[in-house]
């Protein structure tokens, strides 16, 4: 099994759709857990960590549930401009820090 | 516009030239790390220094050779590549190496082996 694992897409959704994505992790011991955005031949932005009670940024939500080893991302009212590919990124503590990537989600938001 | 600058973006170079790449920060963090990203698979992280030592190094081959003089600036020199190390090289940097704190990221360099 993959320490990340991401639905790759791409998720083709209309203007004003709804979409979320999940992401699983296989090391109950991680501790930190981010979104970021990376457009196309674009660097990754942060777009929001990810809370154990759940945190929402305008029209971005996201989850974690531990029981599942897995976070969410919420999209709502989708826009244009959203089109991108979202990564999820998950942080190992313990011995040492390990950070790891999931491969991404292309979200293609369609007029 | 992030305050993390790569150069060069584009490098096309023979398995058999030395070159580096290099990265520099303007945020005053602590930590700088070198990642790989190639097409259809993970960022991969291949080395962190944290207050310039470091920390991590994910079993990257020694044809690639990173160096950090100081904690604004982070070098990787590359040696005797292999075409499968083509891809896009990513600088990022973050207040301390510990997982709460954001990384920003580098516009990358796009590497081709030829």
């Amino acid at each position: 099994r993959k320490e990340v694992e991401q639905d790759p897409g791409p998720f083709n959704v209309p203007e004003g759709a709804t979409v979320a994505f999940n992401c699983t992790y296989s090391n109950s011991a991680s501790q930190s857990f981010f979104w970021y955005r990376q457009d196309c031949r674009k660097e990754p932005k942060l777009l929001m960590s990810v809370y154990s009670s759940g945190n929402e940024d305008g029209r971005f939500t996201a989850q974690l549930n531990r029981a599942s080893q897995y976070i969410s991302l919420l999209i709502r009212d989708s826009k244009l401009s959203d089109s991108a590919t979202y990564l999820c990124v998950v942080i190992n503590s313990g011995g040492y820090q390990k950070v790891t990537f999931g491969i991404g989600t292309k979200l293609q938001v369609i007029p | 516009e992030t305050g993390v600058t790569q150069t060069p973006r584009h490098l096309v170079m023979g398995m058999t030239n030395k070159k580096s790449l290099k990265c520099e920060q303007h945020l005053g963090h602590n930590a700088m790390y070198w990642y790989k990203q190639s097409a259809k698979k993970p960022l991969e992280l291949m080395f962190v220094y944290n207050f310039k030592e470091q920390t991590e190094n994910n079993s990257v081959p020694s044809r690639f050779s990173p160096e950090c003089p100081n904690s604004s600036h982070l070098f990787l020199h590359l040696h005797t590549l292999q075409p499968e190390d083509s891809a896009l090289y990513l600088c990022a940097s973050s207040q301390e190496f510990v997982g709460s704190y954001e990384q920003y990221f580098g516009p990358g360099t796009r590497l081709t082996v030829t």
